[in-house]
């Protein structure tokens, strides 16, 4: 079956320093690839995405890229902000198989401080 | 657009009372999925429905029931709550007609079973 696997936290950051939250997945078919993001309180809100292989998704200065060899979709952020401070779901929806129901990753938290 | 809605956000009941959560959705979306969030656990898939008369099992539905009777509302009893259903629960919709693709969630319901 599918699954995905995020590395665990809390990843503990200053304000500016570089972010990566590494994501791998298996899969039985050609997946599409997400990122979410949950601030406290709240739901899950689509941060990036990718549907083939090479695909780079980016958003909000976040960037991810669709790595087939590796089965892997890292999530990357050349400068953080306390406001990012959240937590970060990678995902996979593969319709091979006739599944409708995405793979979630655990999820990772971030902390950044001033 | 309102996007996807629940009902209530917060609810706490005594063990054995019922009660019904009720998505709602107004993006004429066909998937409907309804998770629950625990600590460490990440997001656990309840029941989901691919259609308006649609529903299946997710990964832990004992304890739930649900109905899609409108292709808008998709709503998740608890006939006998347990403090073990102390939880977060989140609603989620799919625009995709083969259910792959970006989730959209609700805001969540904190359910509390003393």
């Amino acid at each position: 079956g599918n699954s995905v696997t995020q590395m665990e936290g809390p990843v503990t950051l200053s304000e500016e320093a570089f972010l990566t939250i590494n994501c791998t997945y298996t899969a039985t078919g050609y997946p599409s690839l997400f990122w979410y993001v949950q601030y406290p309180g709240e739901g899950l809100q689509l941060l990036l995405k990718a549907t083939k292989a090479d695909d780079k998704g980016s958003n909000k200065g976040f960037e991810a890229t669709y790595r087939k060899e590796t089965t892997s979709f890292h999530l990357e952020k050349g400068s953080v902000q306390v406001s990012d401070s959240a937590v970060y779901f990678c995902a996979l929806s593969d319709a091979s198989g006739g599944s409708y129901i995405p793979t979630f990753g655990r999820g990772t938290s971030l902390i950044v401080h001033p | 657009n309102a996007g996807v809605t629940q009902t209530p956000k917060f609810r706490v009941l005594k063990t054995g009372q019922s009660m019904t959560l009720l998505c709602a959705q107004d993006m004429n979306h066909e998937y409907m999925y309804w998770y629950r969030q625990d600590p460490g656990m990440g997001l656990r898939l309840i029941h989901y429905s691919v259609g308006e008369g649609t529903t299946a099992k997710g990964e832990v539905p004992d304890g739930y029931n649900v109905s899609r009777l409108k292709k808008q509302n998709f709503l998740l009893g608890l006939e006998s709550a347990a403090p073990s259903q102390t939880s977060v629960y989140f609603c989620a919709s799919n625009p995709h007609r083969t259910g792959v693709g970006e989730q959209y969630f609700g805001p969540g319901t904190r359910l509390t079973v003393t």
